[in-house]
């Protein structure tokens, strides 16, 4: 079946530092990408959405890019906040199927 | 932007006992899903539901696992006789369309089974 493989974390990082979290998928056809953040005591949260190949999802200065011939959906950031920290999930959807996630990345950011 | 609310935020219960976790989609939704998270895991597709019966299911959804959509209004999540292993967050989502939109999650329901 279909899934989903995060770096694993937790990741930390000084203020301003550069973020890369890799996220790989297996999946048949061609699923769209998202990366939800979940912070401390809430809920997880839409954060960018890619839905074919090539196509960049950004938001809030997170980017990350469809990439198909590698099958991955890595997410950056140029230069991370505290206020960044988080739980960040990588997921993918399947035409008419369910959402799989990956097992989120933590990141804390230190000022 | 609209909101999926879900009640309560926190159920303590003893093992064997039932529980029902709450969650108000947003209104214009079409498809409901019921995840959980077991602390420190990944978050895992329980259950799917549309039009007023289930369309998919994990393996984790067993025959002590329910849900509901009582009134057009709420939809529901019934553990007949919750064991230990059942202590994880518990988020529910909501989703206009099936394919390529996304989920609006709630905040989640902390269940902890004693």
């Amino acid at each position: 079946g279909d899934s989903v493989t995060q770096m694993e974390g937790p990741v930390t990082l000084s203020e301003e530092a550069f973020l890369t979290i890799n996220c790989t998928y297996t999946a048949t056809g061609y699923p769209s990408l998202f990366w939800y953040v979940q912070y401390p005591g809430e809920g997880l949260q839409l954060l960018l959405k890619a839905t074919k190949a090539d196509d960049k999802g950004s938001n809030k200065g997170f980017e990350a890019t469809y990439r198909k011939e590698t099958t991955s959906f890595h997410l950056e950031k140029g230069s991370v906040q505290v206020s960044d920290s988080a739980v960040y999930f990588c997921a993918l959807e399947n035409y008419g199927q369910n959402f799989v996630f990956g097992p989120g990345t933590r990141l804390s950011v230190l000022p | 932007e609209p909101e999926v609310t879900q009640t309560p935020s926190h159920q303590v219960t003893q093992m064997g006992q039932e529980v029902i976790l709450r969650c108000v989609p947003i209104s214009n939704h079409l498809y409901f899903y019921w995840y959980r998270q077991i602390l420190g895991q990944k978050v895992e597709f329980l259950v799917s539901f549309y039009n007023n019966e289930i369309s998919e299911k994990s393996e984790i959804f067993d025959d002590q696992f329910s849900v509901e959509r009582p009134d057009g209004s709420n939809f529901t999540l019934k553990i007949r006789s919750t064991k230990l292993e059942d202590s994880a967050m518990y988020f529910c989502a909501s989703q206009t369309e099936a394919a390529n939109e996304k989920l609006f999650f709630g905040s989640g329901t902390q269940l902890s089974v004693l």
